[in-house]
């Protein structure tokens, strides 16, 4: 079975308005990985976080980790069209092995 | 954008051809991976590489092929194509854990592979 399942599945949203996503996962993790996809191309890395850490920012985005809970957050502040896409959470358990991709969430966001 | 990349971008064949999608990444990264992705679903990983030479298969059985005899090209073949076998097919690439703990995947643009 997956390791990480987003939440929602699908969320639309107007420019400007925040978006937050969310990720959980079974096993212990050494660390957690958002990525984004546009339709139709590759998967892009946006930010990481590791098992230590309770919260990241990069630019617009905001991530939070709670390691008890074995959840994972994602908020995309201020939203813009050029959002939209889908958008994965990746584990790595420290095996030195692949990542485990969720199912991702799609943003839409209109403009 | 990183620096790797696939052909063809799109693929339409008839069932029982051999084809091979192709994948190079010019960031000298050791290992290798490439997805398999139906659209709007998750990524399973289907083979996987840590080198020259090394190949393994991942968790989504695969009746593909991969080979890896230089560092940067990474193919995976299918030898006798199968309408079950559409799918998009991305590869990726990533430093060694020993070498760079916590390395991002850099992934392609993916190969939309439809057979008739």
């Amino acid at each position: 079975s997956q390791q990480g399942e987003e939440d929602p599945q699908a969320l639309s949203i107007q420019e400007g308005e925040n978006a937050t996503m969310n990720c959980s996962y079974k096993t212990s993790i050494n660390n957690l990985q958002w990525y984004r996809q546009n339709s139709g191309r590759g998967l892009v890395h946006l930010i990481l976080i590791r098992s230590n850490e309770r919260e990241k920012h990069s630019g617009r985005l905001r991530v939070t980790l709670d390691t008890s809970k074995k959840s994972s957050s994602l908020l995309i502040t201020a939203s813009r069209a050029a959002d939209t896409a889908s958008y994965f959470c990746a584990t790595d358990d420290g095996s030195a092995r692949q990542l485990t991709f969720g199912s991702g969430t799609q943003l839409t966001v209109l403009p | 954008e990183a620096d790797i990349y696939q052909t063809p971008r799109y693929l339409v064949i008839g069932t029982g051809k051999k084809i091979t999608l192709e994948c190079s990444q010019t960031m000298g990264h050791d290992k290798m991976y490439w997805y398999q992705q139906d659209p709007g679903m998750e990524l399973h990983l289907i083979h996987y590489s840590y080198g020259v030479n090394s190949t393994e298969k991942g968790d989504l059985s695969s009746e593909s092929t991969v080979s890896r005899i230089r560092t940067e090209h990474f193919p995976l073949t299918l030898e006798s194509a199968r309408p079950s076998h559409t799918s998009q097919y991305l590869c990726a690439s990533s430093e060694l854990y020993w070498r760079q703990i916590d390395s991002p995947l850099h992934f392609g643009n993916g190969t939309r592979l439809t057979v008739t």
